[in-house]
């Protein structure tokens, strides 16, 4: 079993849906990430959260500590949020070490 | 916001040469830097941390002979696959975060495709 699992694997959607990606994790952790990577391969990096919640423009990233748990949405998406979705945590006991998920899929068709 | 330029974006040599990967910090001092590895439709794997002026810390299984690591400068850092074979094509991609607390976000380049023909 993956430390860092997300689903769904793919998703597809139209312009305009409201969309979510989760993650779950199994190991003690200092921060949870979310990153964007582009077709290209670039990453960019979303959230980084430990509590709570946070809003950037149309993106919401939320965790549950007690569930180790967390959702990153998408409101109004649009087919240029169109990348890979990939959730990571911060080791506790080695807080510079990321473990990744294996990433969602996204594809918003207009 | 913090930029990281990698380069090449793309290589293509033949098996036995060694190929050189940079990965720059432009606009931060980068205390630390990460190599990782991606291959097709899988998450990425990290290779290695690198602190200025040390020696990189190895994940288990990486062959530090093989890859390279230098990190001599607060700007810059550099991967160098030595007598690359097919098996070492994939998508190699570096972080870097700067100075402090090392719960911060990383920051990544675009990646370097790598093929080894």
């Amino acid at each position: 079993k993956n430390e860092v699992e997300q689903s769904p694997q793919n998703l597809t959607a139209q312009e305009g849906e409201f969309i979510t990606i989760n993650c779950s994790y199994s190991v003690g952790i200092s921060a949870l990430h979310w990153l964007q990577q582009h077709p290209g391969g670039g990453i960019v990096s979303l959230f980084m959260l430990s509590s709570g919640k946070k809003k950037h423009g149309r993106l919401i990233a939320t965790i549950n500590i007690q569930e180790k748990h967390s959702s990153l949405h998408i409101t109004a998406s649009h087919p240029r949020d169109s990348a890979v979705y990939i959730c990571a945590v911060s080791l506790d006991y080695n807080t510079d070490k990321l473990i990744f998920g294996t990433g969602t899929r996204l594809q918003v068709f207009p | 916001g913090a930029v990281v330029s990698q380069h090449p974006s793309w290589v293509i040599c033949k098996s036995g040469t060694s190929v050189k990967i940079e990965c720059r910090s432009l606009d931060f001092q980068a205390t630390t830097m990460f190599w990782y590895r991606q291959f097709p439709k899988q998450s990425l794997m990290l290779m290695a941390t690198s602190n200025e002026g040390s020696k990189a810390t190895y994940e288990q299984g990486v062959e530090k002979d093989k890859f390279l690591i230098n990190h001599a400068s607060l700007t810059l850092s550099t991967l160098t696959v030595t007598s690359a074979h097919p098996e070492d094509s994939s998508f190699y991609i570096c972080s870097a975060r700067g100075p402090g607390p090392s719960n911060q976000p990383q920051h990544f380049g675009d990646g370097t495709r790598l093929s080894i023909l």
